[in-house]
Protein backbone atom coordinates (compact mmCIF):
# COMPACT_ATOMS: atom_id res chain seq x y z
CA UNK A 1 0.00 0.00 0.00
CA UNK A 2 1.37 3.49 -0.69
CA UNK A 3 1.72 6.16 2.02
CA UNK A 4 3.17 8.76 0.85
CA UNK A 5 2.56 10.46 -2.50
CA UNK A 6 5.35 12.83 -4.19
CA UNK A 7 4.38 15.90 -6.29
CA UNK A 8 5.08 16.62 -8.89
CA UNK A 9 5.66 13.18 -11.08
CA UNK A 10 8.81 15.10 -12.98
CA UNK A 11 10.20 18.56 -12.59
CA UNK A 12 12.54 19.57 -14.91
CA UNK A 13 15.15 23.11 -13.63
CA UNK A 14 18.09 25.05 -14.71
CA UNK A 15 21.21 24.64 -12.88
CA UNK A 16 21.06 27.48 -9.87
CA UNK A 17 17.45 27.04 -9.31
CA UNK A 18 15.74 25.63 -6.63
CA UNK A 19 13.72 22.83 -6.91
CA UNK A 20 10.57 21.85 -4.16
CA UNK A 21 9.34 18.30 -3.71
CA UNK A 22 6.31 17.48 -1.62
CA UNK A 23 5.26 14.74 -0.13
CA UNK A 24 1.47 13.87 1.52
CA UNK A 25 0.55 10.80 3.39
CA UNK A 26 -2.63 9.68 4.53
CA UNK A 27 -1.94 8.33 8.31
CA UNK A 28 0.21 9.78 11.41
CA UNK A 29 3.76 8.94 11.14
CA UNK A 30 6.73 8.57 13.68
CA UNK A 31 8.88 9.49 11.31
CA UNK A 32 9.48 10.77 7.29
CA UNK A 33 12.43 9.99 5.20
CA UNK A 34 13.70 11.53 2.00
CA UNK A 35 15.72 8.94 -0.46
CA UNK A 36 17.48 10.02 -3.71
CA UNK A 37 18.02 7.54 -6.35
CA UNK A 38 19.94 8.11 -8.89
CA UNK A 39 19.00 6.00 -11.71
CA UNK A 40 18.96 2.14 -11.72
CA UNK A 41 21.13 2.48 -9.11
CA UNK A 42 20.44 1.83 -5.15
CA UNK A 43 18.95 4.72 -2.71
CA UNK A 44 20.89 6.96 -0.75
CA UNK A 45 19.59 8.77 2.25
CA UNK A 46 19.07 12.21 2.32
CA UNK A 47 17.20 13.22 5.74
CA UNK A 48 14.91 12.02 8.52
CA UNK A 49 12.40 14.12 10.17
CA UNK A 50 10.56 12.82 13.02
CA UNK A 51 6.82 13.88 14.26
CA UNK A 52 7.81 16.39 16.60
CA UNK A 53 10.17 18.50 14.74
CA UNK A 54 8.89 21.01 11.86
CA UNK A 55 12.54 21.38 9.85
CA UNK A 56 15.77 20.11 8.94
CA UNK A 57 18.79 21.37 7.14
CA UNK A 58 21.44 19.40 5.61
CA UNK A 59 23.52 21.26 3.14
CA UNK A 60 21.93 22.73 0.18
CA UNK A 61 18.70 20.39 1.78
CA UNK A 62 15.69 21.63 3.71
CA UNK A 63 13.32 19.37 4.35
CA UNK A 64 9.61 20.63 6.54
CA UNK A 65 7.13 18.67 8.12
CA UNK A 66 3.25 19.84 8.57
CA UNK A 67 1.90 16.54 10.52
CA UNK A 68 -1.51 18.80 10.48
CA UNK A 69 -1.84 18.57 6.80
CA UNK A 70 -0.08 15.31 6.54
CA UNK A 71 2.70 16.99 4.31
CA UNK A 72 6.24 17.33 4.09
CA UNK A 73 8.33 19.07 1.62
CA UNK A 74 12.01 19.02 0.51
CA UNK A 75 13.85 21.95 -1.39
CA UNK A 76 17.50 21.85 -2.92
CA UNK A 77 18.83 25.37 -3.19
CA UNK A 78 21.10 26.49 -6.07
CA UNK A 79 20.57 22.93 -7.91
CA UNK A 80 23.22 20.86 -10.44
CA UNK A 81 23.29 18.47 -12.81
CA UNK A 82 24.36 16.08 -10.39
CA UNK A 83 21.28 16.42 -8.34
CA UNK A 84 19.30 14.79 -11.33
CA UNK A 85 17.77 11.79 -10.10
CA UNK A 86 14.73 10.31 -8.47
CA UNK A 87 13.98 11.45 -5.13
CA UNK A 88 11.48 9.57 -2.83
CA UNK A 89 9.86 9.95 0.73
CA UNK A 90 9.23 7.20 2.71
CA UNK A 91 7.10 6.82 6.27
CA UNK A 92 6.53 4.15 8.67
CA UNK A 93 2.61 3.22 8.63
CA UNK A 94 0.20 3.19 11.38
CA UNK A 95 0.15 1.46 13.78
CA UNK A 96 3.32 1.52 14.85
CA UNK A 97 4.17 -1.85 12.13
CA UNK A 98 7.43 -0.67 11.90
CA UNK A 99 6.99 -1.01 8.07
CA UNK A 100 8.65 1.54 5.53
CA UNK A 101 6.50 2.67 2.85
CA UNK A 102 7.97 4.42 -0.13
CA UNK A 103 6.06 6.67 -2.53
CA UNK A 104 6.05 6.98 -6.68
CA UNK A 105 8.86 9.65 -6.33
CA UNK A 106 9.40 12.64 -7.93
CA UNK A 107 11.62 12.95 -11.30
CA UNK A 108 14.08 15.40 -10.96
CA UNK A 109 16.39 17.02 -14.16
CA UNK A 110 18.41 19.77 -13.61
CA UNK A 111 20.14 21.32 -17.23
CA UNK A 112 22.93 22.58 -17.66
CA UNK B 1 33.46 1.47 6.41
CA UNK B 2 32.21 -0.90 3.84
CA UNK B 3 28.70 -0.40 2.62
CA UNK B 4 26.09 -2.88 1.79
CA UNK B 5 26.70 -5.67 -0.85
CA UNK B 6 24.69 -7.64 -2.90
CA UNK B 7 25.03 -10.51 -4.93
CA UNK B 8 24.82 -11.08 -8.27
CA UNK B 9 24.28 -8.06 -9.66
CA UNK B 10 22.73 -9.49 -12.49
CA UNK B 11 20.13 -12.10 -12.97
CA UNK B 12 18.62 -14.18 -15.88
CA UNK B 13 16.17 -16.68 -15.24
CA UNK B 14 13.75 -18.48 -16.87
CA UNK B 15 9.54 -19.08 -15.44
CA UNK B 16 9.45 -21.96 -13.02
CA UNK B 17 12.62 -21.57 -11.76
CA UNK B 18 14.13 -20.18 -8.30
CA UNK B 19 16.32 -17.60 -7.40
CA UNK B 20 18.67 -16.90 -4.28
CA UNK B 21 19.72 -13.31 -3.76
CA UNK B 22 22.61 -12.36 -1.14
CA UNK B 23 22.95 -9.28 0.81
CA UNK B 24 25.81 -8.71 3.44
CA UNK B 25 24.90 -5.26 5.30
CA UNK B 26 27.45 -2.91 6.99
CA UNK B 27 29.05 -3.68 9.91
CA UNK B 28 27.39 -3.74 13.07
CA UNK B 29 23.54 -3.35 11.28
CA UNK B 30 21.02 -5.13 12.57
CA UNK B 31 18.28 -4.89 10.56
CA UNK B 32 18.11 -5.95 6.59
CA UNK B 33 14.91 -4.89 4.52
CA UNK B 34 14.33 -6.27 1.06
CA UNK B 35 12.63 -4.06 -1.48
CA UNK B 36 10.97 -4.98 -5.21
CA UNK B 37 11.39 -2.10 -7.52
CA UNK B 38 9.47 -2.08 -10.71
CA UNK B 39 8.00 0.82 -13.45
CA UNK B 40 5.06 0.04 -12.58
CA UNK B 41 4.71 -0.31 -8.99
CA UNK B 42 7.78 1.61 -7.73
CA UNK B 43 9.36 0.67 -4.52
CA UNK B 44 7.53 -2.11 -2.46
CA UNK B 45 8.32 -3.53 0.85
CA UNK B 46 9.12 -7.16 1.01
CA UNK B 47 10.51 -7.87 4.14
CA UNK B 48 12.35 -6.49 7.27
CA UNK B 49 14.99 -9.22 9.19
CA UNK B 50 16.02 -8.02 12.81
CA UNK B 51 18.27 -10.24 14.77
CA UNK B 52 17.57 -13.20 12.60
CA UNK B 53 13.67 -12.28 12.88
CA UNK B 54 11.08 -11.66 10.23
CA UNK B 55 9.96 -8.38 12.33
CA UNK B 56 7.90 -6.97 9.04
CA UNK B 57 6.14 -8.86 5.92
CA UNK B 58 4.97 -6.83 2.29
CA UNK B 59 1.91 -7.89 0.54
CA UNK B 60 3.59 -10.66 -1.35
CA UNK B 61 2.69 -14.37 -2.01
CA UNK B 62 4.46 -16.80 -0.11
CA UNK B 63 6.87 -17.27 -2.92
CA UNK B 64 9.25 -14.83 -1.79
CA UNK B 65 10.73 -15.65 1.33
CA UNK B 66 13.86 -14.97 3.17
CA UNK B 67 16.34 -15.81 5.94
CA UNK B 68 18.74 -13.65 8.16
CA UNK B 69 21.99 -15.28 9.62
CA UNK B 70 23.90 -14.73 12.68
CA UNK B 71 26.23 -12.39 11.26
CA UNK B 72 23.24 -10.05 9.99
CA UNK B 73 23.74 -11.53 6.35
CA UNK B 74 20.34 -12.26 4.56
CA UNK B 75 19.37 -14.18 1.89
CA UNK B 76 15.75 -13.61 -0.07
CA UNK B 77 14.13 -16.54 -2.48
CA UNK B 78 12.12 -16.51 -5.11
CA UNK B 79 10.34 -19.67 -5.81
CA UNK B 80 8.25 -21.04 -9.20
CA UNK B 81 9.28 -17.63 -10.75
CA UNK B 82 6.93 -15.41 -12.96
CA UNK B 83 7.45 -12.87 -15.48
CA UNK B 84 5.93 -10.37 -13.31
CA UNK B 85 8.65 -11.39 -10.60
CA UNK B 86 11.53 -9.35 -13.28
CA UNK B 87 12.40 -6.25 -11.11
CA UNK B 88 15.27 -4.61 -9.43
CA UNK B 89 15.42 -6.59 -5.46
CA UNK B 90 17.54 -3.91 -3.65
CA UNK B 91 18.77 -4.95 0.21
CA UNK B 92 18.50 -2.02 2.72
CA UNK B 93 20.71 -1.98 6.45
CA UNK B 94 20.05 -0.07 9.03
CA UNK B 95 21.47 0.05 12.63
CA UNK B 96 18.17 -0.60 14.07
CA UNK B 97 14.41 -0.74 13.07
CA UNK B 98 14.58 0.63 9.34
CA UNK B 99 11.32 2.75 10.17
CA UNK B 100 13.63 4.90 12.80
CA UNK B 101 16.61 5.14 11.00
CA UNK B 102 18.16 5.68 8.01
CA UNK B 103 18.77 3.07 5.77
CA UNK B 104 21.70 1.89 3.33
CA UNK B 105 20.69 0.72 0.45
CA UNK B 106 22.93 -1.69 -2.14
CA UNK B 107 23.41 -1.32 -5.62
CA UNK B 108 20.44 -4.12 -6.20
CA UNK B 109 20.22 -7.07 -8.55
CA UNK B 110 18.58 -6.90 -11.46
CA UNK B 111 16.34 -10.25 -12.37
CA UNK B 112 14.80 -10.96 -15.60
CA UNK B 113 13.00 -13.68 -16.11
CA UNK B 114 12.03 -15.27 -19.41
Amino acid sequence: SQQGEEDPQALSIQEGENATMNCSYKTSINNLQWYRQNSGRGLVHLILIRSNEREKHSGRLRVTLDTSKKSSSLLITASRAADTASYFCATDEEGGSEKLVFGKGTKLTVNP
Amino acid sequence: KAGVTQTPRYLIKTRGQQVTLSCSPISGHRSVSWYQQTPGQGLQFLFEYFSETQRNKGNFPGRFSGRQFSNSRSEMNVSTLELGDSALYLCASSLLLAASYEQYFGPGTRLTVT
